[in-house]
């Protein structure tokens, strides 16, 4: 079955410093790709998605590149604030049918400090 | 605009019991799913609901049901409660285009502990 695996966290970085998620899926067809981030006590959030191969999802100066040949979609952002301390899933949706269900990863949490 | 609203916030029930969540989807959306996020994991699929029929079911028993009315709002039911249903309980809503998904828009979820 699909599964999307997430590098493990908390992630603690500086502000202004470089930020790399790893994610990886496994998926039987070509699903859509997507990032949430969940603040402390909210749900979640969509953060960026990507629908085929060698799109690139940005939003809020988070980057994401789908790669179907390393069945990868790594979250990426230059520059990290503390304001962006919350929990990262990625997560996949199949493109087949009516079928909408999001699968997603254990989630990262990253903290920012000044 | 209202977003994604369900109630209650907070739920603390006893082995056994049965527990009713509610969610009222986002203006314009006509399909609700609902995910299961125990602590420290990401959510698991339980259910979709369209058209006020099941549409897609994840890996969860039968003690979960759940039912949508006309107005697309929509229940989790849970049944016979097990310690192991503590979680924070989401539902997401978007619409069908042509009968096909769009994106899911997530409420701020049901936290249920059961004692």
């Amino acid at each position: 079955g699909d599964s999307v695996t997430q590098m493990e966290g908390p992630v603690t970085l500086s502000e202004e410093a470089f930020l790399t998620i790893n994610c990886t899926y496994t998926a039987t067809g070509y699903p859509s790709l997507f990032w949430y981030v969940q603040y402390p006590g909210e749900g979640l959030q969509l953060l960026l998605k990507a629908t085929k191969a060698d799109d690139k999802g940005s939003n809020k100066g988070f980057e994401a590149t789908y790669r179907k040949e390393t069945t990868s979609f790594h979250l990426e952002k230059g520059s990290v604030q503390v304001s962006d301390s919350a929990v990262y899933f990625c997560a996949l949706r199949e493109n087949t049918g009516t079928a909408s269900k999001l699968t997603f990863g254990t989630g990262t949490r990253l903290q920012v400090t000044l | 605009d209202a977003g994604v609203t369900q109630s209650p916030t907070h739920l603390i029930k006893t082995r056994g019991q049965q527990v009713t969540l509610r969610c009222s989807p986002k203006s314009g959306h006509d399909t609700v799913s609902w995910y299961q996020q125990a602590l420290g994991q990401g959510p698991q699929f339980i259910f979709q609901y369209y058209e006020e029929e099941e549409r897609q079911r994840g890996n969860f028993p039968d003690r979960f049901s759940g039912h949508q009315f006309p107005n697309y709002s929509s229940e989790l039911n849970v049944n016979a409660l097990l310690l192991g249903d503590s979680a924070l309980y989401l539902c997401a809503s978007s619409w069908a285009e042509l009968g096909l998904p769009n994106e899911q828009f997530f409420g701020p979820g049901t936290r249920l502990t059961v004692l």
